[in-house]
């Protein structure tokens, strides 16, 4: 069946880069996605990768997919303190409007 | 910008109440999601709908039901209330095209 997984937890010193890793198990995946929570609030999306890509840059952000193995990550190069959040890993499957999500793995940024 | 409204940002009922939560969108976006979040679970959906007064089971429908009378608006029912729907709740909804789904900032419901 469809699953996400990612790790829960990440910890990383300001300034330097972030890498939250995500597994997926769906190889009908059409997009993956990653959204960011700050505390008390709803989902952000972050970056979006068409299945069809290897890799996406937006500004400090880069998502990299490898298909084959179904992996799915996100760099945050620069981490500041603000990156510190929730970020969920979601993939749509075929034509279905449902995305099926991650469990979230909350980055900590040490000052 | 996208604007997903969730009506209450915190409510706090009690077992066996009625329960509704509100939600509107104001980029006609065909398709609404109704989504909890729970620690160590993420996101489940609950309910999802592809227009006006249709309706889809998402994963967890039990204890719940929906109403789409309007396509701006998505509403979540629990019929009575039970504490094992103490959550967050999270609208979504996207447009036809599907890439991006857009959420509201939730609502944390207690149930007592």
């Amino acid at each position: 069946g469809e699953d996400v997984e990612q790790s829960l937890f990440l910890s990383v010193r300001e300034g330097d880069s972030s890498v939250i890793n995500c597994t997926y198990t769906d190889s009908s995946s059409t997009y993956l996605y990653w959204y960011k929570q700050e505390p008390g609030a709803g989902l952000q999306l972050l970056t979006y990768i068409f299945s069809n890509m290897d890799m996406k840059q937006d500004q400090r952000l880069t998502v990299l997919l490898n298909k084959k193995d179904k992996h799915l990550s996100l760099r945050i190069a620069d981490t500041q303190t603000g990156d510190s959040a929730i970020y969920f890993c979601a993939e749509k499957v075929d034509s279905s409007y449902k995305l099926i999500f991650g469990s979230g793995t909350r980055l900590l940024v040490r000052p | 910008d996208v604007k997903v409204t969730q009506s209450s940002r915190y409510l706090v009922k009690r077992t066996g109440e009625k329960v509704f939560l509100e939600c509107v969108q104001d980029m006609d976006h065909e398709n609404m999601f109704w989504y909890r979040q729970d620690p160590g679970l993420g996101l489940r959906l609950i309910y999802f709908s592809y227009d006006v007064k249709m309706k889809e089971k998402g994963d967890i429908p039990e204890g719940y039901s929906v109403s789409r009378e309007k396509k701006e608006r998505f509403s979540l029912i629990l019929e009575s209330a039970s504490t094992n729907q103490t959550s967050m709740y999270l609208c979504a909804s996207v447009n036809v095209i599907g890439e991006k789904l857009f959420f509201g900032s939730g609502t944390q419901l207690s149930v007592l």
